[in-house]
C-alpha cells in the first residue's frame, strides 16, 4: 500500500525555535513536495525536489528551507519559527515523468503546527 | 503563470442527489493534467479523478465524473447519488510542465441526510 508518512500530526513550538518537519515515502518516488494549507487559501507550494540533493523554490519559500539527503526523505525546516507560520503542512510525492507531472501526487496525513 | 479558480467556497446537497463543483483554470500550455482531490475531516488528501488534456473523453470513476471543456478551460466535478461520506473539502488541481500541482482554494461540500 502506497504510503507517505509525516513525523508528527500535531506540533506546538515557541517563537524563534528551529523546527524540523519530516516526511518519508516508501514508493521510490523521485518527486517530493511541501505544501502549506490555510483556510480560504487552498494549498500553496513551499518547496519541491526532483531528486536527491536537488530543490526548487515554490510560491512561498520565505522563512523555510528543505533538505533531501536520501530519496525517500524530504525535510522542511523553519529556521526561526514565527506565529505567522502557524498552519497545516502537507507533504506529497509522485513519480517523475521527465519533469511533467503525469501521475497523481500522494499525500501524507498533514502536520498541524502551532507557533506560540 | 497558471492559476486555478474554484468559485464556490461552500456547497450543500441532500443525500442521494447530484451536485456539481466548478473549476476554471488559466494556462498557455497545451498538454497538462487536471485532478480533483478530496480532503475529508481526517485531513488525508485522496485523489478522486484525473483527466488528461489531450483526451476528449470525460473521465469517470463510479459516481464521480468530470465535464472537461478545454477551450473554455473549465473542469467541473459531478457527484451522483451523493453519500454522507462525500462530505469533505474538494480541491481542483492543475499539473503542467513545471512538475508540481497548482491547487484551487477548495470547495467545502456538505451532504445532508
Amino acid at each position: 500500500d502506497v504510503k507517505v508518512t509525516q513525523s508528527s500530526r500535531y506540533l506546538v513550538k515557541r517563537t524563534g525555535e528551529k523546527v524540523f518537519l519530516e516526511c518519508v515515502q516508501d514508493m521510490d518516488h523521485e518527486n517530493m513536495f511541501w505544501y502549506r494549507q490555510d483556510p480560504g487559501l487552498g494549498l500553496r507550494l513551499i518547496y519541491f525536489s526532483y531528486d536527491v540533493k536537488m530543490k526548487e523554490k515554490g510560491d512561498i519559500p520565505e522563512g523555510y528551507s528543505v533538505s533531501r539527503e536520501k530519496k525517500e526523505r524530504f525535510s522542511l525546516i523553519l529556521e526561526s519559527a514565527s506565529t505567522n507560520q502557524t498552519s497545516m503542512y502537507l507533504c506529497a510525492s509522485s513519480f517523475s515523468t521527465g519533469g511533467f507531472l503525469g501521475t497523481e501526487a500522494f499525500f501524507g496525513q498533514g502536520t498541524r503546527l502551532t507557533v506560540v | 503563470a497558471q492559476t486555478v479558480t474554484q468559485s464556490q467556497p461552500e456547497m450543500s446537497v441532500q443525500e442521494a442527489e447530484t451536485v456539481t463543483l466548478s473549476c476554471t483554470y488559466d494556462t498557455s500550455e497545451n498538454n497538462y493534467y487536471l485532478f480533483w482531490y478530496k480532503q475529508p475531516p481526517s485531513r488525508q488528501m485522496i485523489l478522486v479523478i484525473r483527466q488528461e488534456a489531450y483526451k476528449q473523453q470525460n473521465a469517470t470513476e463510479n459516481r464521480f465524473s468530470v465535464n472537461f471543456q478545454k477551450a473554455a478551460k473549465s473542469f467541473s466535478l459531478k457527484i451522483s447519488d451523493s453519500q454522507l461520506g462525500d462530505t469533505a473539502m474538494y480541491f481542483c488541481a492543475f499539473g503542467g510542465s513545471q512538475g508540481n500541482l497548482i491547487f484551487g482554494k477548495g470547495t467545502k461540500l456538505s451532504v445532508k441526510p
